[in-house]
């Protein structure tokens, strides 16, 4: 069965400086998908990234970074130079064949300025 | 992208009642799935809609208590029967589109409280 394990349950940091939200994953499949999802307070789910389990390049997109590592069956999540904005809970889910997904319990992200 | 609507966007609820959430997407997509996150939870998948079948139920949902329509590729709808203050939560539907669009898709979610 597929499983989602987001070990921080609440991380606090001041303005500028970097966050890493840790994500690590269980399957028995060889074809999956990974995701990044963003929840702000107003409650909508944002998308951050999808990454296929054949793909394992580190992607860049502004301040953020996805680190995929499937020796390690992780797949976590950097923010560099954090900003308030970045407060809200990040989600890391797995879905197997492109199918449903299965949620992490979430990281709460407070960001201080 | 697709853009996916649902009403209500929120509802108060009486305890016994049901309330009926529907989902509609811009686009055609085969998969059509409904999520429940609790307050201060992460989401659970309640079930898979599929177009012309009964749905998916996961373990711990069933059907009389959650029935799900999905009578087209665009439209799904969730019932929420005999309501309890338990079932207080967001509900959201969510479309694969792959492999068209690289993201799955969530509405904005339906907040329900159950009086």
């Amino acid at each position: 069965a597929q499983k989602v394990t987001q070990a921080q349950t609440e991380i606090s940091v001041v303005e500028k400086e970097d966050v890493t939200l840790d994500c690590v994953y269980e399957t028995r499949d060889t074809t999956y998908y990974l995701f990044w999802y963003k929840q702000p307070p107003s409650g909508e789910l944002v998308f951050l990234i999808r990454r296929n389990s054949f793909d394992e390049q580190n992607e860049i997109s502004g301040r953020y970074s996805w680190n995929f590592q499937k020796s390690t069956s992780s797949f976590n999540f950097t923010i560099t130079a954090s900003q308030v904005v970045d407060s809200a809970v990040y989600f890391c889910a797995l879905s197997e064949a492109g199918n449903d997904m299965r949620f992490g319990a979430g990281t709460r992200l407070t960001v201080k300025p | 992208s697709a853009v996916i609507s649902q009403k209500p966007s929120r509802d108060i609820c009486q305890r016994g009642t049901s309330l009926t959430i529907q989902c509609q997407v811009d686009s055609q997509v085969t998969m059509m799935f409904w999520y429940r996150q609790q307050p201060g939870q992460s989401l659970t998948l309640i079930a898979t809609a599929n177009q012309g079948s009964e749905a998916t139920y996961e373990s711990g949902f069933v059907i009389d208590k959650f029935p799900i329509s999905r009578p087209n590729l665009t439209f799904s709808t969730l019932t929420v029967s005999n309501m309890s203050p338990e079932d207080s939560s967001i509900y959201l539907c969510s479309v694969d589109a792959s492999p068209l669009y690289n993201e799955q898709f969530f509405g904005p979610g339906t907040r329900l409280t159950v009086l």
